[in-house]
């Protein structure tokens, strides 16, 4: 069975302090793996994607990396701020069968105070 | 980037009524839509995957004749609630998938409440 699972479940830092969130996953067939932010009372908002041959990713303060040999990825971000307090979300795609399967990680939700 | 908008954001319905929740995707055409649902601090939760033309497949659980989809055009899915209970209250997202197998967008959410 598909599974990705995210830790730290929540998180508080300080502002302008670092962070790194963990996402595990063991989906068969992978075919990328994206990272979204998501507001309470919104949609998600994409922050990365990476497919199978990228180990890197970076958008403005958010860097997400992948190490598809031991099925990790993990998102770090930098000087936070208080509008990063949001639930981060892991999203592993498969391909199977000419459709495309999302499965889903619970998410962490990180509160940045000031 | 891509654009996919929800109409309406926040709707209140009395229990026993119908409810339609529209997905567009505003400069793409979506192959794919996804419905969600997602209740306070859980994850998103998907209902049920939709290809333009065809009829949705249900994720397990998701009862097809209370949570009714159509998928009609590239541009456009909706979602009905029928027959609204309390307990459908919650925030349900949809997602529109593009040609490219990692184009996945969200909309930006509807909440519903039924009271």
């Amino acid at each position: 069975k598909n599974q990705v699972e995210q830790s730290p479940q929540s998180l508080i830092i300080l502002e302008g302090k670092n962070c790194t969130l963990q996402c595990n996953y063991t989906v068969s067939p992978f075919s990328n793996l994206r990272w979204y932010k998501q507001d309470t009372g919104r949609g998600p908002v994409s922050l990365t994607i990476m497919t199978f041959s990228e180990n890197t990713k970076s958008n403005g303060r958010y860097t997400a990396t992948l190490d598809a040999d031991t099925k990790q990825s993990s998102l770090h971000i930098t000087a936070s701020q208080l509008s990063d307090s949001a639930s981060y979300i892991c999203v592993v795609g498969s391909t199977s069968g000419g459709s495309y399967i999302p499965t889903f990680g619970r998410g962490t939700s990180l509160i940045v105070h000031p | 980037g891509a654009v996919v908008s929800q109409h309406p954001s926040r709707v209140i319905c009395k229990s026993g009524t119908s409810v339609k929740i529209e997905c567009r995707s505003l400069d793409f055409q979506a192959t794919t839509m996804f419905w969600y649902r997602q209740f306070p601090k859980q994850s998103l939760m998907l209902m049920a995957t939709s290809n333009e033309g065809s009829k949705a497949t249900y994720e397990q659980g998701v009862e097809k004749d209370k949570f009714l989809i159509n998928h009609a055009s590239l541009t456009l899915s909706t979602l009905t609630v029928t027959s609204a209970h309390p307990e459908d209250s919650s925030f349900y997202i949809c997602s529109a998938r593009g040609r490219l197998e990692y184009e996945q967008y969200f909309g930006p959410g509807t909440r519903l409440t039924v009271t």
